[in-house]
């Protein structure tokens, strides 16, 4: 089956610093990949949908600015939480999707999980 | 876009008991995917339902797209102590709709 490989799996940072969480399709291309967040025994909340070569779309009520997302190849999306403050503790998800499939199966990183003291 | 909701948000079951989860959409969907969350892991695909009263087997389980296509059950039955896990479903408002909507999830606990 596809692996998504994400990291970090843990972070722990100061507030006020920024963290970038990457996203990786290792053996398959994606030109499309999800960020989530979810909150413990919560479902998953689409945060922004990342496009390879392009602007990520973002969710209503998602900061662009706060969450910004990079999605410079076919297999590797990044996150980054700038100015973390500690409301922005949370696991963190991603997934994507083979190239071409639109309505094929996700396949989901490990996640990360970020404190933000 | 549509909203997903799935009932119950948990489920303790007995160790050999049948247990389903639902799933209701506000708007008719075009397909309709499962997926198994393990305590502290990710989501991992079960399975897709496209057709009108779809019904897929995988072992003990059993899912099914309702005749409307608005909603859907898992079904397990003789739950084992490897069933422990979140269930979602994620459905998809139209074919050419990239993205999926996930319903809030069945959080499924087992009694040995």
């Amino acid at each position: 089956g596809a692996v998504v490989s994400q990291h970090p799996s843990r972070v722990i940072c100061k507030s006020g610093t920024s963290v970038k969480i990457e996203c990786r399709s290792l053996d398959f291309q994606a030109t499309t990949m999800f960020w989530y967040r979810q909150f413990p025994k919560q479902s998953l909340m689409l945060m922004a949908t990342s496009n390879e070569g392009s602007k990520a779309t973002y969710e209503q009520g998602v900061e662009k600015d706060k969450f910004l997302i990079n999605h410079a190849s076919l297999t590797l999306s990044t996150l980054t939480v700038t100015s973390a403050h500690p409301e922005d503790s949370s696991f963190y998800i991603c997934s994507a999707r083979k190239t071409g499939l639109i309505t094929g199966e996700l396949f989901f990183g490990e996640g990360s999980r970020l404190t933000v003291l | 876009g549509q909203q997903v909701m799935q009932i119950p948000q948990y489920q303790h079951v007995q160790e050999g008991e049948d247990f389903t989860t639902y799933c209701n959409s506000s708007t008719t969907l075009s397909n309709i995917q499962w997926y198994k969350q393990r305590p502290g892991g990710h989501p991992v695909f079960l399975i897709q339902l496209v057709k009108s009263g779809e019904v897929k087997k995988q072992k003990r389980l059993t899912f099914q797209f309702g005749e409307a296509k608005k909603n859907s059950s898992l079904h397990i039955t003789a739950t084992q102590t490897t069933d422990v896990g979140t269930y979602f479903c994620a459905g998809r408002g139209s074919s050419n709709d990239y993205k999926l909507s996930f319903g809030a999830g069945t959080t499924v606990t087992v009694r040995a």
